[in-house]
């Protein structure tokens, strides 16, 4: 079984850049979680949708994120204008429709320069 | 407003069970305690979770003491692959509560 997908695994751009972070959940699993991950804040939870409708964006932390599921096999995370700060590892995950564990792709590590 | 207390760090020889502990004293009746790790470079994986029996699967055992208020995670025979940082996380079974990491435990095999 394919486990969630995350594109592309490292991203490296200048600030000011469009970013997008891309990700393909489980298959059969309706719910979708944005995460990220720096040094100084931990595993922090961005944004989650159930059955492709965002519930909870309360972790996004600004207007320059946004993040859409067209559908049940994708979704994105965008940030512009990106910023250095912006850089750590973005995590996506997946699970059963309200129910846990969540699973977790491998990551796409971002540097805004 | 943690929920769990872990320690920051531990060590275990190769071949060897590691435990690691986890409090969590206000866990109430309806949550369960969830383990996760991350290894290097990895998203986090889910290991085991449970709500007051002990839980056994193919990587790990759960233990849970009877007031609930504590647990161990047993690695029962480590490997140099199972450094990672150990997470143990409390919540509900519905999807919809966040998972919240904290700093969890940084166990390292030692050969």
């Amino acid at each position: 079984d394919a486990g969630v997908i995350q594109s592309p695994r490292h991203e490296v751009t200048e600030m000011g850049q469009e970013v997008t972070l891309r990700c393909k959940p489980i298959s059969g699993h309706n719910s979708l979680f944005w995460y990220r991950q720096t040094m100084m804040r931990g595993l922090e939870l961005l944004i989650y949708f159930n059955n492709n409708v965002p519930i909870d964006d309360s972790g996004m932390p600004e207007d320059r994120f946004s993040a859409k599921m067209p559908n049940a096999s994708f979704s994105t995370l965008k940030i512009q204008p990106s910023e250095p700060r912006d850089s750590a590892v973005y995590f996506c995950a997946s699970s059963p429709l309200q129910v846990q564990p969540q699973h977790f792709g491998d990551g796409t590590r971002l540097s805004i320069l | 407003d943690a929920k769990t207390t872990q320690p920051t760090s531990m060590d275990c020889a190769e071949g060897r069970a590691a435990n690691l502990p986890c409090n969590h004293s206000t866990i109430s009746g309806n949550e369960y305690v969830y383990w996760y790790r991350q290894i290097h470079s990895q998203g986090p994986q889910y290991i085991i979770h449970g709500l007051k029996n002990n839980e056994t699967n193919e990587m790990a055992s759960l233990i849970i003491t009877e007031d609930r208020k504590s647990s161990t995670l047993i690695l029962p025979h480590a490997t140099l692959r199972d450094t990672a940082v150990y997470y143990c996380i409390v919540l509900s079974n519905f999807g919809n509560e966040k998972l919240t990491f904290g700093t969890g435990t940084r166990l390292t095999i030692i050969p």
